[in-house]
């Protein structure tokens, strides 16, 4: 079975652009998550999407959105971009329906970084 | 609120030998999930093993065991028979009653050979 795969894997965009990333799940699986990895921070989590729905959010500005699809292919964007938006963007996806023991796996990451 | 904590910034270990990773977090829920994830220096994070708070017993996975202490509230990754490929950052994370995952700041293990 293939694994979460993102889309790109690097990025290179300078301030005030916007950027979109890509995620496509695990077969079957119906739950997108985002997570902002930075040295800083760590592991943020900036939103959930289940069924083509927000079911949980992060707590991150408005700049940065997501949507998902009907074949759970989700995507993120992020809107005027600033260089404290460079990072690891890290996708992961679930069944989405066993709650507290739902078990994500994650794809390979976007690493964005703005100059 | 959910918090994790991993008090090991980072590790060694020598080949062929276990290693215990440490972990602790912080809940007021009764029912939560506990989660071991390895990210190499590739980036990507790897599901390694799962512990449920209502499980008796402890979980392994292969060499992966988790050293599950309810009372204590912490959750010690074990990793036997330590091989060049286990060195990466480890990542502790739970999931309670809010479903957001929390992590950890994460552990830096360096396998020598």
């Amino acid at each position: 079975k293939a694994g979460v795969t993102q889309t790109p894997r690097y990025l290179i965009k300078t301030r005030g652009q916007q950027v979109t990333l890509s995620c496509s799940p695990i077969s079957g699986h119906r739950s997108v998550s985002w997570y902002q990895q930075t040295p800083g921070q760590g592991l943020q989590f900036l939103f959930e999407y289940f069924s083509e729905t927000q079911r949980n959010k992060g707590n991150f500005p408005g700049r940065f959105s997501g949507r998902q699809f009907s074949n759970s292919r989700s995507e993120m964007n992020v809107s005027t971009l600033e260089l404290g938006d460079s990072a690891l963007y890290l996708c992961a996806s679930s069944f989405g329906t066993s709650g507290r023991t739902d078990t994500q796996y994650f794809g390979p990451g976007t690493r964005l970084t703005v100059l | 609120a959910q918090k994790i904590t991993q008090t090991q910034p980072g590790m060694f270990v020598q080949e062929k030998e276990a290693v215990t990773l440490d972990c602790t977090y912080d809940t007021s829920d009764q029912s939560y999930g506990l989660f071991w994830y390895k990210q190499p220096s590739s980036g990507e994070m790897i599901f390694l093993i799962y512990q449920g708070s209502y499980d008796e017993q402890n979980a392994t996975e292969g060499r992966y065991s988790l050293n599950f202490q309810k009372a204590r509230k912490s959750a010690n990754l074990v990793i036997s028979a330590s091989q060049l490929g286990d060195s990466a950052m480890y990542f502790c994370a739970m999931r309670g009653g809010s479903y957001i995952p929390t992590f950890g700041r994460g552990t830096s293990l360096i396998v020598h050979p």
